[in-house]
């Protein structure tokens, strides 16, 4: 079992509509990254967070430490918004630790207009 | 705005070839990681670096590859010895702190052949 599942695997949204993409993670984190990956295959940092909420534009990411679960909203969709969303968790790790990340398999979203 | 660069984009090598792939990390960044995806698979961690040495490795991350930081600025990894299975993307990623996100570089695509 992977220690980071991604749902869905495949979305495909009309432009304006509102989008949510779930993680759940079955290990101890310290934080839990949600990042964007464009078909060039460039990867972009959009959130790091370890409780609560963060909002940037139109995206919005929660998380639920008690559950193991995290959610990335898009409200407003875009056929820019196409792309791979991949969640990745980083350990809770000291200081002087590698803090590697685990990542997800990613979520293929695809905007129509 | 700062970002971390990697150099080449795409690099093809023959099988038993030995390459380096090259990054500039974010400059008052600390800590240094290489992953690689596989094409169709998801990102993996190979290893992190702090401090001029490796604080952590993945069971991928064998004696065929090395990590150096040769000058201050230039992060590079190199594979010995390629082998087909070593094609996909590698991408660097940097953080300035335990509390900080990582920013990844665009990726180095690397074909053996």
């Amino acid at each position: 079992k992977n220690e980071v599942e991604q749902s869905p695997q495949n979305l495909t949204a009309q432009e304006g509509e509102f989008i949510t993409i779930n993680c759940s993670y079955s290990v101890g984190i310290s934080a839990l990254h949600w990042l964007q990956q464009h078909p060039g295959g460039g990867i972009v940092s959009l959130f790091m967070l370890s409780s609560g909420k963060k909002k940037h534009g139109r995206l919005i990411a929660t998380i639920n430490i008690q559950e193991k679960h995290s959610s990335l909203h898009i409200t407003a969709s875009h056929p820019r918004d196409s792309a791979v969303y991949i969640c990745a968790v980083k350990p809770p790790t000291g200081e002087t630790s590698g803090s590697r990340l685990t990542f997800g398999e990613g979520t293929q979203l695809t905007v129509n207009p | 705005e700062p970002e971390v660069t990697q150099t080449p984009s795409h690099q093809v090598t023959q099988m038993g070839q030995e390459v380096i792939l090259r990054c500039v990390p974010i400059s008052n960044h600390l800590y240094f990681y290489w992953y690689r995806q596989i094409l169709g698979q998801k990102v993996e961690f190979l290893v992190s670096f702090y401090n001029n040495e490796i604080s952590e490795k993945s069971e991928i991350f064998d004696d065929q590859f090395s990590v150096e930081r040769p000058d201050g600025s230039n992060f590079t990894l190199k594979i010995r010895s390629t082998k087909l299975e070593d094609s996909a993307m590698y991408f660097c990623a940097s953080r300035q702190g335990a509390l900080y996100e990582q920013y990844f570089g665009p990726g180095t695509r690397l074909t053996v052949t």
